[in-house]
């Protein structure tokens, strides 16, 4: 059964850094794109982020770019999100996915809560 | 961005047939894709490439359409079906998701 557990959430103050994680089991991590999703609180869902197989190719949102580096270890089946100068509309809850092809989100983590605010 | 453009809220008994519609603002081709999500829930993969039945999910689910036009239909709904579902596209950057059609049960 492939599972994904997100964790590092929190309430952190605008401007802020945190660092979200994702560990992988259940398959073969190192063959899977992934991405991050987050949906703000009683709204709708929001790709983020995304990264190639190997790690060397990244993609992400306007909103994001030049704040946000997602990365990944494959040698522990972990995806990362760091997350710099935190803004208040970044509250949301990030779901680790899985990212088949770069098409669609097969497999989603039970999701994370990051609240941005002072 | 394309915009996929959901009605907000549907309401049917179980046993009945449902249609959700999900339009483009432009082109997406056959990449649009429907998920699932039940309160308190993360999302789950109903269906991919505007017709593609996801492993393990339940027939009574379809999809069609392709270019602005594609409906998610479920025949018969059951209670357990109550859900938000959402459309995502892949054709066009960035990717985008439909704002969710709430379907509650009569």
């Amino acid at each position: 059964e492939v599972q994904l557990v997100e964790s590092g959430g929190g309430l952190v103050q605008p401007g802020r850094s945190l660092k979200l994680s994702c560990a992988a089991s259940g398959l073969t991590f190192r063959n899977f794109y992934m991405a991050w999703v987050r949906q703000a609180p009683t709204k709708g869902l929001e790709w983020v982020a995304y990264i190639s197989t190997g790690g060397g190719s990244t993609y992400y949102r306007d909103s994001v770019k030049g704040r946000f580096t997602i990365s990944r270890d494959n040698a522990k089946s972990t995806l990362y999100l760091q997350m710099d100068s935190l803004r208040s509309e970044d509250t949301a809850t990030y779901y680790c996915t899985t990212f088949y092809n770069r098409n669609y989100f097969d497999y989603w983590g039970q999701g994370v809560m990051v609240t941005v605010s002072s | 961005d394309t915009v996929l453009t959901q009605s907000p809220a549907l309401a049917v008994s179980p046993g009945e047939r449902i249609t959700i519609s999900c339009r483009a603002s432009e082109n997406v081709n056959t990449r649009l894709h429907w998920y699932q999500q039940k309160p308190g829930q993360q999302p789950q993969l109903l269906i991919y490439g505007a017709s593609n039945l996801e492993s393990g999910v339940p027939a009574r689910f379809s999809g069609s359409g392709s270019g602005t036009d594609f409906t998610l239909t479920i025949d018969p709904v059951e209670a357990d079906d109550s859900a938000t579902y959402f459309c995502q596209q892949n054709w066009n950057d960035p990717w985008t998701f439909g704002g969710g059609t709430k379907l509650g049960l009569k």
